[in-house]
């Protein structure tokens, strides 16, 4: 069965600094790993996707993420938040189901 | 380009109610799926649809039914409303390959007093 595992329900930044943003997976096949990005009274939309062409994948915003098999970590980074990246982001894996399993969220909270 | 659509936006109904919430896509997509997002909880599958007249659980199926009769269509119906599914409900839909993305709705809030 997959699962993935968000460290923090909460990380708060300073504007300027740096976003890191936690994630660690289980699944028995090669999962497939993606980071959403959920805005205030808005639906889920896709920030980035791991499809196992390269381990660091750049998204959008500024975003990316690097895989590394060897810790099951697909944490998500930014060099510089910005006020309006305040947000709910969700990791989620796929693998032979086809539905994607999500996290249960971390809130980002972007401080002047 | 709609993506996917889903109404209403908002509802509350009172204990014992039934109603439908309905989700609608044009991207030809095969899969969809209806999420329940609460806090601290993260979105949990309710049910799911890997095609025209077929559907499956996911992990919180108990008070919901669904059905597909059609590739565009897929409802969510709450039987007897219950303030437990008081939450705010997802749509969703991919092409059901395992390196797409989903596409979600905006969402319904649903409150049940």
């Amino acid at each position: 069965a997959q699962s993935v595992t968000q460290l923090g329900s909460h990380v708060s930044v300073s504007e300027g600094a740096l976003v890191l943003l936690r994630c660690n997976y289980s699944s028995s096949v090669p999962p497939y790993l993606f980071w959403y990005v959920q805005y205030p009274n808005q639906g889920l939309q896709l920030l980035l996707k791991y499809t196992s062409a390269a381990t660091l994948v750049k998204g959008i915003n500024g975003f990316e993420a690097e895989f590394k098999k060897s810790e099951t970590s697909f944490h998500l980074t930014k060099p510089s938040a910005h006020m309006s990246d305040a947000a709910e982001y969700f990791c989620a894996v796929s693998d032979r189901s086809y539905i994607p399993t999500f996290g249960r969220g971390t809130s980002l909270i972007v401080h002047p | 380009n709609a993506g996917v659509t889903q109404t209403p936006k908002f509802q509350v109904l009172k204990t014992g109610q039934s109603m439908t919430l309905q989700c609608a896509q044009d991207m030809n997509h095969e899969y969809m799926s209806w999420y329940r997002q609460d806090p601290g909880m993260g979105l949990r599958l309710i049910h799911y649809s890997v095609g025209a007249g077929i559907t499956d659980q996911g992990e919180v199926p108990n008070g919901y039914n669904v059905s597909r009769s059609t590739t565009e269509d897929f409802p969510l119906r709450l039987l007897s409303a219950a303030p437990s599914q008081t939450s705010v409900y997802f749509c969703a839909s991919s092409q059901g390959t395992l390196n797409t993305e989903a596409f979600f709705g905006q969402g319904t809030r649903l409150t049940v007093v």
